[in-house]
């Protein structure tokens, strides 16, 4: 069974603070995506990452796929109030049309 | 971007009873469409996968026979939780693809569910 698992678990910064997540598993994947869900809603689609060491930005977000495909990182920069939610990574692999879901990374800023 | 509608946004029924959740694609054809499954504070489970005419494949460990789903035009998948029991107690989540293999799925707002 792909498992994914995202670190940390918890995260609680004062606004301005960078932080990273990351999301770590022993599968391959065609491609991985990043999501961020409020409480009650459905998560809400960050980025989409499909090529080995790619890299993308979105607006003070940074999204990172590894070499290998195995893992994926987000860094987010001077981090504010806003960004407060759970972050979810979700991979497919190939072969498969479904994705498979993170762990989860909860996170919290602090104004 | 596409719009996926859940119905009813919050359900609270009796154990023993069945619960019928809808999945609407409000502005495109959705060919596959996902239910999962999320506990208080973690993750989502991705319970199955339906396509339009054919029947749901289900993950390892979800029962069909306890979750029904039938996904019979290409806008309109639906979940019945038969004889629900407060365990099944949780937020369910669909999401619709434009077509199996495609990057992009669309996520509904939720159902919340609660058995007494």
């Amino acid at each position: 069974t792909q498992l994914l698992e995202q670190s940390p678990q918890f995260l609680s910064i004062q606004e301005g603070e960078n932080l990273t997540v990351y999301c770590n598993s022993s599968s391959v994947f065609s491609s991985l995506q990043w999501y961020r869900q409020e409480p009650g809603e459905g998560p809400v689609l960050l980025v989409t990452v499909v090529t080995g060491g790619e890299v993308k930005k979105l607006k003070r977000l940074t999204f990172q796929f590894g070499d290998a495909r195995k893992d994926s990182s987000l860094h987010i920069t001077a981090a504010q109030p806003g960004d407060t939610g759970l972050y979810l990574c979700a991979g497919r692999t190939s072969g498969t049309y479904k994705y498979i879901f993170g762990t989860g990374t909860r996170l919290k800023v602090l104004a | 971007g596409a719009v996926v509608s859940q119905h009813p946004s919050r359900v609270i029924c009796k154990s023993g009873t069945s619960v019928k959740i809808e999945c609407r694609s409000l502005d495109f054809q959705a060919t596959t469409m996902f239910w999962y499954r999320q506990f208080p504070k973690q993750s989502l489970m991705l319970m199955a996968t339906s396509n339009e005419g054919s029947k749901a494949t289900y993950e390892q460990g979800v029962e069909k026979d306890k979750f029904l789903i039938n996904h019979a035009s290409l806008t309109l998948s639906t979940l019945t939780v038969t004889s629900a029991h407060p365990e099944d107690s949780s937020f369910y989540i669909c999401s619709a693809s434009l077509q199996a293999g495609n990057d992009e799925q669309f996520f509904g707002p939720g159902t919340r569910l609660t058995v007494l």
